[in-house]
């Protein structure tokens, strides 16, 4: 079973910023936080990952509770491009590494 | 250019046929993974790959193989045992443990 918890879905205004948020309140100590996004169709894309401290790249940021039990990814500025189902997991860098998704959440891009 | 090839993107089959889907990567990663999608869903497991000939079941293993006889190949066979093998199948992989997966654009099984 995934580890992790998303909305199944949110809506976001053309031009805002996305927030979405992802519940893994049973990630352990070195755990990482991965977030991937899938077009329809599509293979995943990676986005962003992290550890414990916020991150940032060109695509979003990654933004992690001090607790680690839960993070947000934020798309500064969404466009029409960034409708798309994300995926959040937790991955350990463990010998039985086995990648598990869960459903993700459907973002939609409202113009 | 480096990447996760899978052929074909479109495979029609009749009931009780076994087809096999071909997953070729240059990126020189150990670990391969194939996922199931079906509509509306998320990727469900089937296999996995940490190095060459040896391999671990997913959590929906039945009815599928799989060899790993190259670094760069990591075929999936849907047998006749698969009761619904109609669906989207993705191949993806990562050089190391911990490290970003990259996926293949996948294929998608039609069975009639």
């Amino acid at each position: 079973d995934a580890k992790t918890t998303q909305p199944p879905s949110m809506d976001c205004a053309e031009g805002r910023a996305a927030n979405l948020p992802c519940n893994h309140s049973t990630i352990s100590g070195n755990e990482y936080v991965y977030w991937y996004r899938q077009i329809h169709s599509q293979g995943p894309q990676y986005i962003i990952h992290g550890l414990k401290n916020n991150e940032t790249n060109e695509m979003a940021s990654l933004i992690i509770t001090e607790d680690r039990k839960s993070s947000t990814l934020i798309l500064p500025h969404a466009t029409l491009r960034d409708t798309a189902v994300y995926y959040c997991i937790v991955r350990t860098p463990a010998q039985d590494d086995k990648i598990i998704f869960g459903k993700g959440t459907r973002l939609h891009i409202l113009p | 250019d480096g990447g996760i090839t899978q052929s074909p993107k479109y495979l029609f089959r009749k009931e009780g046929q076994n087809v096999t889907l071909s997953c070729e990567q240059n990126l020189n990663h150990d670990a391969m993974y194939w996922y199931r999608q079906d509509p509306g869903q998320g990727l469900r497991l089937i296999y996995y790959s940490q190095i060459v000939n040896d391999f671990q079941k997913g959590d929906i293993a039945e009815g599928y193989s799989v060899s790993r006889e190259k670094k760069e190949s990591f075929p999936l066979t849907v047998t006749s045992a698969q009761k619904n093998p109609t669906a989207f199948y993705l191949c993806a992989s990562t050089p190391d443990r911990g490290r970003a997966v990259a996926f293949g654009s996948g294929t998608r099984l039609t069975v009639v």
